[in-house]
């Protein structure tokens, strides 16, 4: 079966430093991962998804992902944090058999002024 | 694109009442999921739709749960009767196909609160 594990559940950083947020995951197959983010009160939206292609994928507002194989991981990076980054994160696999998406538990980022 | 459009944005309701939730995908995208995120459980997939047939149920947690999606571009989640423990947010989300490589975008989601 196939699972994510988001290693923090908080990561505070302050304005203008690198953010990283990791996940690992865990899959029999060429998984399809993604990372949507979640603003307060706001729906999921979708940052950037890799899907076999490049392993380093960019997404939207300056992240990236790397997929490493070696190491079953897809952690989310920016180089530098801005105050409207605060939300919570969800890093997704994506299940061959059945299509559906196995969600991490989340980390929510604090961006420190 | 208007996105994924659920109805309403918050409902408050008391114990034993009927829920509707309303959810239009986006056009043209053939797959419609419903899922509960709540503080202690987080994103739960409760169903999903694909070419407007359910495909699988089990997240739904109980009889008192029902969805249906009579058209391609409508689709309801009804709670009866509802209860203190239902309340959540609800979100639907749509994707072009079942492919595992396929996007789900989801909607803003309702906010139930079951006194």
């Amino acid at each position: 079966a196939q699972s994510v594990t988001q290693l923090d559940s908080h990561v505070s950083v302050s304005e203008g430093t690198p953010v990283l947020l990791r996940c690992n995951y865990s899959s029999s197959y060429s998984p399809s991962l993604f990372w949507y983010v979640q603003h307060p009160n706001k729906g999921l939206q979708l940052l950037l998804k890799y899907t076999s292609a490049a392993t380093l994928v960019k997404g939207i507002n300056g992240f990236e992902a790397e997929f490493k194989k070696s190491e079953t991981s897809f952690h989310l990076t920016k180089p530098s944090a801005h105050m409207s980054d605060a939300a919570e994160y969800f890093c997704v696999v994506s299940e061959k058999r059945t299509y559906k998406y196995i969600f991490g538990t989340g980390t929510r980022l604090k961006v420190l002024a | 694109d208007a996105g994924v459009i659920q109805s309403p944005r918050h409902e408050v309701t008391e114990m034993g009442q009927e829920v509707t939730l309303r959810c239009k995908p986006i056009s043209g995208h053939n797959s419609l999921f419903w899922y509960r995120q709540t503080m202690m459980r987080g994103l739960e997939l409760l169903i999903y739709f694909n070419n407007n047939v359910p495909i699988d149920d089990s997240g739904m947690p109980e009889d008192r749960f029902s969805a249906k999606m009579p058209n391609a571009s409508f689709s309801t989640l009804k709670i009866q009767p509802s209860e203190p423990r239902d309340s959540a947010v609800y979100f639907c989300a749509s994707s072009l196909g079942t492919l595992i490589t396929d996007t789900q975008y989801f909607g803003p989601g309702t906010r139930l609160t079951v006194l």
